[in-house]
């Protein structure tokens, strides 16, 4: 079957603007996590679905990101006001099991995005 | 914060030569998942310890988990060219959090 999907692959866009990146997880999996990845770094932590709701959102790094899943499947991230510091490759990985978060996650390919 | 520390940065082996990546949380650990990412590629799930201890295979990759449940180590015997790629250990911690190590990057001399 198909794994998840992430569009687009990649966005430019300049400081200040507002970006929308999109999330299809695998069919059927209630979980849904987005990650940050920085060049040679691991993962970073955003927020975490279990269902429609999200049930982690600590690693939001301040009130200009939010994320939404209103159908308990599709997500997406939404970054207000873009900073160059928010450049980074934005992973979404989705898992078959709510409520387990040790149950394994499947990465999508990423957004890269750049803030000129 | 909690730190999820992983060593070497970077490894250059000679292929069939072994390789070892240790990974080392300052709290203790639910569980660890290795993950592995290849050049321009997206993280790729590997296995998952949960038990103090534990210690699982998989071909030529030996998994192991401390027995005080913060550190983990992957093993590769006989590395191959296929082996390149950069190995994230990723810790859960009590509070449900999944820390990333920073990883191992792998490079393989022909």
């Amino acid at each position: 079957g198909a794994g998840v999907s992430q569009t687009p692959s990649n966005k430019v866009t300049e400081k200040g603007k507002y970006v929308e990146l999109r999330c299809d997880p695998i069919s059927g999996h209630t979980a849904l996590y987005w990650y940050r990845q920085s060049l040679g770094q691991g993962p970073e932590f955003l927020i975490y679905f279990q269902g429609t709701g999200a049930a982690d959102d600590s690693g939001l790094p301040n009130d200009r990101f939010f994320a939404v899943r209103p159908e308990g499947s599709v997500s997406t991230l939404k970054i207000q006001r873009t900073e160059r510091g928010d450049s980074a490759v934005y992973l979404c990985a989705s898992s078959l099991l709510a409520g387990v978060r040790t149950d394994t996650q499947y990465f999508g390919p990423g957004t890269r995005l750049t803030v000129l | 914060g909690q730190q999820v520390m992983q060593i070497p940065q970077y490894q250059h082996v000679q292929e069939g030569e072994d390789f070892t990546t240790y990974c080392n949380s300052s709290t203790t650990l639910s569980n660890i998942q290795w993950y592995k990412q290849r050049p321009g590629g997206h993280p790729v799930f590997l296995i998952q310890l949960v038990k103090s201890g534990e210690v699982k295979k998989q071909k030529r990759l030996t998994f192991q988990f401390g027995e005080a449940k913060k550190n983990s180590s992957l093993h590769i015997t006989a590395t191959q060219t296929t082996d390149v790629g950069t190995y994230f250990c990723a810790g859960m911690n009590r509070d449900d959090k999944i820390i990333f190590g920073k990883g191992t990057r792998l490079h393989i001399l022909p």
